[in-house]
């Protein structure tokens, strides 16, 4: 069955530490992968996604994630959290390339303590 | 990228009710989706709305509940009919573009009373 996890329901980290959020995903495919960061009252935005070029990928604010296809993870990394991290991040998994659909996660609770 | 706007905002309605939930893209699409967002939850896709073609639904929507239109490529509406509490949500449109990326609305957020 196809699916995805995200492994921490809440996370809360120091200004200026690593954050580190955790996702792992159910496919028979190599799939298509994202975070998206949604802060409170504001839309969707998309930090990074992968599609099968470079295992590393980089997105906006800082932000990177990992493929890694041995362990069917995508996490989520910053080395340095800002306050302004601070929001509610979705692992998203497009199963198929045919019909786009996307899986999102149950969503990570990121709070940055001063 | 594109730029989504939703109409409206947020609304308070009464059981028993309908509400329709408009979507209007900055440039042509063909893909455009509607995702339900219930409190304190993820994100759940309700439909597939291709211009020209019916809506294909998602496992537990069905149309009489939900009925989608897509008139053209840059707009969509969304309905909740015969609402009740349990329809309160944040509802948001996305759009393909650029391959595999999807951009989203901000959202209508629902009260059902």
């Amino acid at each position: 069955a196809q699916s995805v996890t995200q492994l921490d329901s809440h996370v809360s980290v120091s200004e200026g530490t690593p954050v580190l959020l955790r996702c792992n995903y159910s496919s028979s495919y190599s799939p298509s992968l994202f975070w998206y960061v949604q802060h409170p009252n504001k839309g969707l935005q998309l930090l990074l996604k992968y599609t099968s070029a470079a295992t590393l990928v980089k997105g906006i604010n800082g932000f990177e994630a990992e493929f890694k296809k041995s362990e069917t993870s995508f996490h989520l990394t910053k080395p340095s959290a800002h306050m302004s991290d601070a929001a509610e991040y979705f692992c998203v998994v497009s199963f198929s390339s045919n019909d786009y659909k996307l899986s999102f996660g149950a969503g990570t609770t990121v709070t940055v303590r001063a | 990228s594109a730029v989504i706007s939703q109409k409206p905002s947020r609304d308070i309605c009464q059981r028993g009710t309908s509400l329709t939930i408009q979507c209007q893209v900055d440039s042509q699409v063909t893909m455009m989706f509607w995702y339900r967002q219930q409190p304190g939850q993820s994100l759940t896709l309700i439909a597939t709305a291709n211009q020209g073609s019916e809506a294909t639904y998602e496992s537990g929507f069905v149309i009489d509940k939900f009925p989608i239109s897509r008139p053209n490529l840059t707009f969509s509406t969304l309905t909740v009919s015969n609402m009740s509490p349990e329809d309160s949500s944040i509802y948001l449109c996305s759009v393909l573009k650029g391959g595999v990326e999807q951009f989203f609305g901000p959202g209508t957020r629902l009260t059902v009373l």
